[in-house]
């Protein structure tokens, strides 16, 4: 089974800093997907970014890109010129890249929460 | 533009008391999905469907039960409600190798 491990339970940066959020996981599949979530106090869950395992090339997302190691299973996320709105906790996932639906369920780490100071 | 819709928000149980937690999506999704988010952690697969007719067990699904008789409607039902089952459950939709949509959550605490 696959598991995603985010060993940081809490960070904070300083607004308009950049901070890298840590994520690494465990798979025995070549083809997947992972994702960061951002769930702020509203409880909403809100894609931040995703990668597609077989790309190469690091996810961007205007402030927010990561840094894909498939070898090492690690996925970090990094936030440029952080803002007061980042504030949230932050869940890293998994998703196999399989045929049958339910092998499209997500796998979350524990999240990390952010803080940002002003 | 409703997206995933769950209903109610906040709720209170008794235990052994029974509830249908309600999601509905206009979105013409094949993919359903419950979770549920226990504090500090994060959320855990129940049940999921991949159409209308067609559900499935995910990695927690002691003590609750779907259907799904139409595209948009995906109810998961408590029947006898436990302590253990106090939590913030999150309904989610998507297209087959998209994204998942996920509604703002209920919270649902057992006394």
């Amino acid at each position: 089974a696959q598991t995603v491990t985010q060993s940081q339970p809490e960070m904070s940066v300083q607004e308009a800093e950049t901070v890298t959020l840590s994520c690494t996981y465990d798979t025995s599949e070549s083809d997947y997907y992972l994702f960061w979530y951002k769930q702020p106090p509203s409880r909403q869950m809100i894609l931040v970014i995703r990668q597609e395992a077989y790309k190469q090339q690091n996810a961007t997302e205007n402030r927010f890109s990561v840094n894909f190691q498939k070898a090492a299973k690690s996925f970090s996320l990094k936030i440029s010129d952080s803002q007061l709105g980042d504030a949230a906790m932050y869940f890293c996932a998994y998703r196999s890249a399989g045929e049958k639906g339910g092998s499209e369920k997500l796998v979350f780490g524990k999240g990390m929460k952010l803080t940002v100071n002003p | 533009n409703a997206g995933v819709t769950q209903t109610p928000k906040f709720r209170i149980l008794k235990i052994g008391q029974s509830m249908t937690l309600q999601c509905t999506q206009d979105m013409n999704h094949n993919y359903m999905y419950w979770y549920r988010q226990d504090p500090g952690m994060g959320l855990k697969l129940i049940y999921y469907s991949v159409g209308a007719g067609i559900t499935d067990k995910g990695e927690v699904p002691n003590g609750y039960n779907v259907s799904r008789s139409t595209t948009e409607d995906f109810p998961l039902r408590l029947e006898l409600a436990a302590p253990s089952q106090t939590s913030v459950y999150f309904c989610a939709s998507s297209y087959p190798k998209q994204p998942q949509h996920f509604g703002d959550g209920t919270r649902l605490s057992i006394l």
